[in-house]
């Protein structure tokens, strides 16, 4: 398996376009997570699927940011309007519990808002 | 390409005891961060230790030591006292200066009471 599969690598886009942000789970996983990484605040958890559902979505930081799972294979994090203080790096990460414990993570997606 | 592997899916340690959770890495950067993260049950990330590999102190915070190892690149977290809270995910990850970060799979550590 390829692992889990982030689209695009980087981002660059200016203030109040939309970005949507991609991930392909590693088949078969049915816990999927969306992450935002910063210096400023570390990893935080946005939204939290499984199978497909999303089960808390506490950590989405404001309307602006919506996440879709409309199949098993697919997820987007959409950020409508960009803002400059959302620049980060974002990542996706999937796991399978009753498989075992391991989370694998995306390589990440960089978003640049100017 | 760095990678970060931790080889241990799970572990078990007894309450008050002392367990060490390994972390191995592999790079050829000379200048890099080095983290653990705590996941507890909420799938939160909570920052428990950081390391910058231009430091040899090795870093501390209250019972959560490392052993920063950077020739043998290696970066082993120790929790001592163990308590029922530390019951969790935890993710060793690096970090270099142009903020690539890159995760392991985690270890789940037990505590028994």
């Amino acid at each position: 398996d390829a692992g889990v599969i982030q689209s695009p690598r980087h981002e660059v886009t200016e203030m109040g376009q939309e970005v949507t942000l991609r991930c392909k789970p590693i088949s078969g996983h049915n816990s999927l997570f969306w992450y935002r990484q910063t210096m400023m605040r570390g990893l935080e958890l946005l939204i939290y699927f499984n199978n497909n559902v999303p089960i808390d979505d506490s950590g989405m930081p404001e309307d602006r940011f919506s996440a879709k799972m409309p199949n098993a294979s697919f997820s987007t994090l959409k950020i409508q309007p960009s803002e400059p203080r959302d620049s980060a790096v974002y990542f996706c990460a999937s796991s399978l519990p009753v498989e075992g414990p391991e989370t694998f993570f995306g390589q990440g997606t960089r978003l640049t808002v100017v | 390409a760095q990678t970060v592997t931790q080889s241990q899916p799970e572990m078990s340690v007894q309450e008050a005891e002392t367990v060490t959770l390994s972390c191995t890495y592999d790079t050829s950067e000379s200048d890099y961060y080095l983290f653990w993260y705590k996941q507890p049950p909420s799938r939160q990330m909570i920052l428990v230790i950081r390391q910058e590999a231009y430091k040899q102190q090795n870093a501390t915070e209250n019972r959560f030591s490392v052993n920063f190892q950077k020739a043998a690149k290696s970066f082993s977290l120790k929790i001592s006292d163990s308590q029922l809270g530390d019951a969790a995910m935890y993710f060793c990850a690096y970090l270099n200066r142009d903020d690539k970060i890159i995760f392991g799979k985690g270890t789940r550590l037990h505590i028994l009471p």
